[in-house]
């Protein structure tokens, strides 16, 4: 199994510019959500998703989009960028999402928005 | 609304010491608790997890936590550290929310 798999590792974008990160995880998980993780601040969550075709927002969902088509993929989409989304963005999945659950975290996109 | 804080953004210990990285956690319900640790360039991965079975959980490469309730604490201790033990350390709790509420991190330095 790879786990959770992220591309690109890097990215520089200029503000306004749109790009779309991916995720994919080969655990067959129900529960896939997207972290940014910011100095000092610990993750927080963007958006979250319990199954194909299901998602809803977290903590700091304004400028991102996603979608789940399928059980693999969850895709973070920035629509306009903006320098306050330069961030390490880090995917994760889960079995079921339950409270209890394990989360496991992809290696993280390294976001620079100039 | 929940929260994780982890006292001290910077620990410094000398190879072969106690390591003692603190979490206190703020819930109104018992909370699943978590440390993950995270290394230069990777992404998380978990140490271990309280989920109410017992209160000292044991975890990978050496770590352990002791949940206690009455001082609303999940710290996590190593007997021995490593040069290898030099990474970011992260407590999170789950209640509920379908994520993990993550502490801001303590940046753990061993000294040779």
């Amino acid at each position: 199994n790879a786990g959770v798999t992220q591309t690109p590792k890097f990215q520089v974008l200029k503000t306004g510019q749109s790009m779309t990160l991916q995720c994919a995880q080969d655990m067959n998980h129900e529960y896939m959500s997207w972290y940014r993780q910011d100095p000092g601040m610990g993750l927080r969550l963007i958006h979250y998703s319990v199954g194909a075709g299901i998602t809803d927002q977290g903590e700091v969902p304004n400028g991102y989009n996603v979608s789940r088509s399928t059980t693999e993929d969850f895709p973070l989409r920035l629509l306009s960028a903006a320098p306050s989304q330069t961030s390490v963005y880090f995917c994760a999945s889960s079995r079921t999402g339950a409270d209890s659950d394990t989360q496991y975290f992809g290696p993280g996109t390294r976001l620079t928005v100039l | 609304a929940q929260s994780v804080t982890q006292l001290g953004s910077h620990v410094s210990v000398s190879e072969g010491a106690l390591v003692l990285l603190r979490c206190n956690y703020s819930s109104s319900v018992p909370p699943y608790l978590f440390w993950y640790v995270q290394y230069p360039n990777q992404g998380l991965q978990l140490l271990l997890k309280y989920t109410s079975a017992a209160t000292l959980v044991k975890g990978i490469n050496g770590f352990e936590a002791e949940f206690k309730k009455s001082e609303t604490s999940f710290h996590l201790t190593k007997p021995s550290a490593h040069m290898s033990d030099a990474a970011e350390y992260f407590c999170a709790s789950n209640t509920g929310r379908r994520a993990l509420t993550f502490g801001s991190g303590t940046r753990l330095q061993v000294q040779p």
